[in-house]
């Protein structure tokens, strides 16, 4: 299956900073990419979708300025939490879509604040 | 909102045929219905997907019912490897450059014995 390549896998990062996680598909062209946040034992809740070339559309209650999504290819998909805090530590996913019915998962990245 | 039910835990003997079942009484007509399962700490991997009849691949068989209130995802000699958490998502048909997201339920977490 296509595959879908999240970076960095683990990061752990000062209170304040900003942390940036990429998404890259590596075998297809993504028009629509997916971001993921999921806490222990909880399921995977969505934060925001992008489509390249435009701006994303945040779920509610998901802080656009504190989470920046960049789509500038269709291969290439950033996310950014900006002044990181603890209670950001968390497991992101990227997923991307191709132009068939099937969306692909990265690797997952978990972040942790300290 | 997660349009789908699901039992949050079952256990299956190494082996042995998996069946896990699924309630989307309330889906739509242009809805597929979409298989997902999360290894820990990974991201999701795509099973399956259907609309209204059964299908079968080298991963699984899913069966929809003729009302397609419910499905079944079927494993049919599970191993240990197939312990995860599966998530049965609703969603609605592709359409090429639409943004069709998947919402994520609380899945079912299913443990193969050995």
């Amino acid at each position: 299956g296509a595959v879908v390549s999240q970076h960095p896998s683990r990061v752990i990062c000062k209170s304040g900073t900003s942390v940036k996680i990429e998404c890259r598909s590596l075998d297809f062209q993504a028009t629509t990419m997916f971001w993921y946040r999921q806490f222990p034992k909880k399921s995977l809740m969505l934060m925001a979708t992008s489509n390249e070339g435009s701006k994303a559309t945040y779920e509610q209650g998901v802080e656009k300025d504190k989470f920046l999504i960049n789509h500038a290819s269709l291969t290439l998909s950033t996310l950014t939490v900006t002044s990181a805090h603890p209670e950001d530590s968390s497991f992101y996913i990227c997923s991307a879509r191709d132009y068939g019915a099937k969306a692909f998962f990265g690797q997952g990245t978990r972040l942790t604040v300290v | 909102d997660a349009k789908t039910t699901q039992p949050p835990s079952m256990d299956c003997a190494e082996g042995r045929a998996a069946n896990l079942p699924c309630n989307h009484s309330t889906i739509s007509g242009n809805e597929y219905v979409y298989w997902y399962r999360q290894i820990h700490s990974q991201g999701p991997q795509y099973i399956i997907h259907g609309l209204k009849n059964n299908e079968t691949n080298e991963m699984a068989s899913l069966i929809i019912t003729e009302d397609r209130k419910s499905s079944t995802l079927i494993l049919p000699h599970a191993t240990l490897r197939d312990t995860a958490v599966y998530y049965c998502i609703v969603r609605v048909a592709y359409t090429q450059g639409g943004s069709e997201k998947l919402v994520f339920g609380k899945g079912t977490k299913l443990t193969v014995n050995p």
